[in-house]
């Protein structure tokens, strides 16, 4: 069974610019969740989504981030402009409930962002 | 205070040396909770889930006392491959809706 995709793997900007993360969850997971990580530190929440509604982006950065997961599978994770305290790696995870209930959340590689 | 509180480490352990880590939360109302490895530069993959009654898997261990909103962790006989950072999770519903939250996560390095 093909696992979270993610992509780019690797980024590098600069501050004030643009930047966009892509991830495929695992085909029929109802739930897809965007983390940031950074360095030293446990994921973070950044937003839910269930099928193609978002549940929960209480702690998203809305001035700056915005995502979208279209037709409720595929979803991008957009920050513009960067800041230099973005940099972290992020993490999209997906599970199969579609109750909202209690499941394994499997990972993607992640994308590492570095903004200088 | 954080919602999850977990010992950062790290913890360096010779092989076969038994290992404990602790977690504390601090949501009375969580009912689930886990334990996530993550290998360095790796996304984090779920170890085990805590059950009230404790819950054994080869050799880890995990104990939850909700009295206590305390989790651990016991690896025994400890293998060069355990070396990884142990994240304690915890579940926090909100809105119809389950949300974990993450620890800072643990560090165990194994030595020969």
């Amino acid at each position: 069974e093909a696992g979270v995709a993610q992509s780019p793997r690797y980024k590098i900007i600069e501050k004030r610019q643009s930047v966009a993360f892509w991830c495929n969850p695992i085909s029929g997971h109802a739930t897809l969740y965007w983390y940031q990580q950074i360095l030293g530190q446990g994921p973070k929440l950044l937003i839910q989504f269930q099928n193609n509604g978002v549940v929960d982006d209480s702690q998203l950065p809305k001035d700056r981030f915005s995502a979208e997961r279209l037709k409720g599978v595929d979803s991008t994770l957009k920050i513009q402009p960067a800041k230099l305290e973005d940099s972290a790696v992020y993490l999209c995870a997906s599970s199969l409930d579609p109750s909202g209930g209690i499941d394994e959340q499997f990972f993607g590689p992640g994308t590492r962002l570095t903004v200088l | 205070r954080k919602e999850v509180e977990q010992d950062p480490g790290p913890f360096n352990v010779p092989e076969g040396a038994t290992v404990a880590f602790n977690c504390t939360y601090s949501n009375s109302a969580s009912q689930s909770f886990f334990w996530y490895r993550q290998d360095c530069r790796k996304e984090p993959k779920l170890l085990m889930s805590v059950y009230s009654s404790g819950n054994e898997d080869g050799r880890f261990t995990a104990q939850l006392n909700r009295a206590s909103q305390y989790i651990s962790l016991l690896i025994r006989d400890s293998k060069l491959s355990d070396s990884a950072t142990y994240l304690c999770v915890v579940n926090r519903r909100t809105g119809g809706y389950n949300k974990l939250i993450f620890g800072a996560g643990t560090r165990l390095a194994v030595h020969p």
